[in-house]
């Protein structure tokens, strides 16, 4: 079965700064990636999604996000993240069936 | 606005009583699911439907009951409520195929006294 691990609970980051948060899944085959962010006391929304093509993926906001088969990784980045980035980040991954698994999440704060 | 809408956004029940947490979308989704967020546990799904009068049993059912008589809405019914149900709940859908990723509802934040 598949599974999604997200190793950081919690990131804390400067203003400026640049990101990287981090994803590993668990898949025999190519599955689908996605990240996802939950401002407080909101639903989650799409950044970004991989299922084919191009390994390194551009969403909103902008996150970037690179597949690495070899190293079963999804990690997402960006280069300079703002008081607004502060939020939780759900790493998800869908194969084959009809569920998307999502992982613990990773809150991320913001140092001013 | 296209998307989900999730009511109530909050509730408080009590141990024993019952409730619907109602979940519709707009968007002519086929794909339909619950789940509950609790603090460090990520999200957990319920109950899902692939289809009108189409449901199953996702990693945690017990307690909860869900129906899908309508493409448009996916109602999750608690019967006897335990603080172990206290949690934020999500109702999610998406289209036909799963590289769409879902859309997610605003939530209902529900605690069990």
């Amino acid at each position: 079965a598949q599974s999604v691990t997200q190793p950081d609970i919690h990131i804390t980051v400067s203003e400026g700064a640049s990101l990287e948060l981090r994803c590993n899944y668990s898949y025999g085959a190519t599955p689908y990636l996605f990240w996802y962010v939950q401002s407080p006391g909101q639903g989650l929304q799409l950044l970004l999604k991989y299922f084919s093509g191009d390994t390194l993926v551009q969403g909103i906001k902008g996150f970037e996000a690179e597949f690495k088969r070899s190293q079963s990784s999804f990690n997402l980045r960006k280069p300079s993240v703002h008081w607004s980035d502060a939020a939780e980040y759900f790493c998800a991954v869908g194969a084959g069936d009809d569920k998307i698994i999502f992982g613990k999440g990773t809150r991320l704060h913001i140092l001013p | 606005n296209a998307g989900v809408t999730q009511t109530p956004k909050f509730r408080i029940l009590k141990i024993g009583q019952s409730m619907t947490l109602q979940c519709a979308q707009d968007m002519n989704h086929n794909y339909m699911y619950w789940y509950r967020q609790d603090p460090g546990m990520g999200l957990k799904l319920i109950y899902y439907s692939v289809g009108a009068g189409i449901t199953d049993k996702g990693e945690v059912p017990n307690g909860y009951n869900v129906s899908r008589s309508t493409t448009e809405d996916f109602p999750l019914r608690l019967e006897l409520a335990a603080p172990s149900q206290t949690s934020v709940y999500f109702c999610a859908s998406r289209p036909g195929q799963i590289n769409y990723g879902y859309t997610f509802g605003s939530g209902t934040r529900l605690t069990v006294v």
